[in-house]
């Protein structure tokens, strides 16, 4: 049971153009929403969070998008740069689980920054 | 900065050996999470620990267990390797306050079962 889907699997974009990934979640109690950002041979590293309380959150070149009533959330990168070449995943978080903050992730999206 | 080390980068094992992955981190967190990274399907969590000596079960558990006897460290142990427990294990820690709910990832260990 995939309770975040993410799309696409893949990206290619060029260099300067607008990366969108996009991720729907079916929980309804998801009240937390982030991004996570791996480069190979490291671990995952939180780039850009998000509460349901607010539509947008932006943070240099990225954005993250909310909508709560479609239940889907998307990160958008502007002025994509090879630099940005990664694994994103997004994720969710009900926040009352035990101890809080056990995230559910989604499939992970390949980007890839061409010059 | 936070750190999550693994213990090894890179393990081959025979099918039905014990195997041992150690995870520890140096900030003091109260949650620990085990996870396995395999292409397409995205972090599937395996278990989790709220506290020293306690575990809970995430999405994936069958053929692991765990063991989480001092805060800092958390061990997955794969009781009889199986060649479907090939993968990326990746660990992570985070802090138990619910608004900072950052989890902080260790580099992985990439595990083949032969």
């Amino acid at each position: 049971q995939q309770q975040v889907k993410q799309s696409p699997q893949s990206l290619i974009v060029q260099k300067g153009g607008i990366s969108i990934i996009n991720c729907a979640y079916e929980n309804t109690a998801f009240d937390y929403f982030p991004w996570y950002q791996q480069f190979p041979g490291k671990g995952p590293a939180l780039l850009i969070a998000i509460r349901p309380d607010v539509s947008e959150k932006k943070e240099g070149r990225f954005t993250i998008s909310f909508n709560k009533s479609a239940k889907q959330f998307s990160l958008h990168i502007m002025d994509s740069q090879p630099g940005d070449s990664a694994t994103y995943f997004c994720a969710a978080s009900d926040g009352i689980t035990g101890g809080g903050n056990k995230l559910t992730f989604g499939t992970g999206t390949q980007l890839k920054v061409e010059l | 900065d936070v750190k999550v080390t693994q213990s090894s980068r890179y393990l081959v094992k025979r099918t039905g050996e014990k195997v041992f992955l150690e995870c520890v981190q140096d900030m003091d967190h109260e949650n620990m999470f085990w996870y396995r990274q395999d292409p397409g399907l995205g972090l599937r969590l395996i278990y989790f620990s709220y506290d020293v000596k306690m575990k809970e079960k995430g999405d994936i558990p069958e053929g692991y267990s765990v063991s989480r006897e001092k805060k800092e460290r958390f061990s997955l142990i794969l009781e009889s390797a199986s060649t479907n427990q090939t993968s990326m294990y990746l660990c992570a820690s985070s802090t138990r306050d619910y608004l900072q709910e950052t989890q902080y990832f260790g580099p992985g260990t990439r595990l083949l079962v032969l």
